[in-house]
């Protein structure tokens, strides 16, 4: 196990629900990412965050709405979804200011949207 | 925009060989880093190795090595002795040095490890 760590592992969901994905890190890290991982796609970037501001938000949908109180805990709010929401949702972290910018990557969430 | 490109989508290796995995990367920077992640069946996504651009030293840990060819913009990553815990999808990353949180990713190769 990595530092970083996500809630739930599993979800299933409406369309109609209203729920949210948790990610914490114990890594001492101060910028925070929450990716979407859909079969045979890249990775994609959702949403960034330094030092509790968020400074990307890469096109995501208003469905999806990120919150995070501090350096060391990210959510994604989630309602009124599609199924092709359905996805790997993974949360990550990293020290800004050392240069390389290498990321940690949770576990993940597998979110079925039915 | 930079582009992250790996042009094979599943590999397989017999358990103890060597395998190459590509990675071509499209930039205009000079000063970068790039990275093999790897991401077995359980999903947790690990770094395995980063290399700094400015670096002509190839990166090594433990039984995996890159092959860094900066002016042909290639990226290879090389797994010797194979064992069948490398079995899992490994990523090839971009990032701008300075430029904060971006990495790009590539499309991912699936390795599998026969014994």
């Amino acid at each position: 196990e990595t530092g970083v760590t996500q809630t739930p592992r599993h979800l299933v969901m409406g369309m109609t629900n209203k729920k949210s994905l948790k990610c914490e890190q114990h890594l001492g890290h101060n910028a925070m990412y929450w990716y979407k991982q859909s079969a045979k796609k890249p990775l994609e970037l959702m949403f960034v965050y330094n030092f509790k501001e968020q400074t990307e938000n890469n096109s995501v949908p208003s469905r999806f709405s990120p919150e995070c109180p501090n350096s060391s805990h990210l959510f994604l709010h989630l309602h009124t979804l599609q199924p092709e929401d359905s996805a790997l949702y993974l949360c990550a972290s990293s020290k800004q200011g050392t240069g390389s910018y290498e990321q940690y990557f949770g576990p993940g969430t597998r979110l079925t949207v039915t | 925009a930079q582009t992250v490109t790996q042009s094979q989508p599943e590999m397989s290796v017999q358990e103890a060989e060597t395998v190459t995995l590509s990675c071509t990367y499209d930039t205009s920077e000079s000063d970068y880093y790039l990275f093999w992640y790897k991401q077995p069946p359980s999903r947790q996504m690990i770094l395995v190795i980063r290399q700094e651009a400015y670096k002509q030293q190839n990166a090594t840990e433990n039984r995996f090595s890159v092959n860094f060819q900066k002016a042909a913009k290639s990226f290879s990553l090389k797994i010797s002795d194979s064992q069948l815990g490398d079995a899992a999808m490994y990523f090839c990353a971009y990032n701008l040095n300075n430029a904060g949180n971006m990495l790009t990713f590539g499309g991912g190769t699936r390795l599998m490890v026969k014994p």
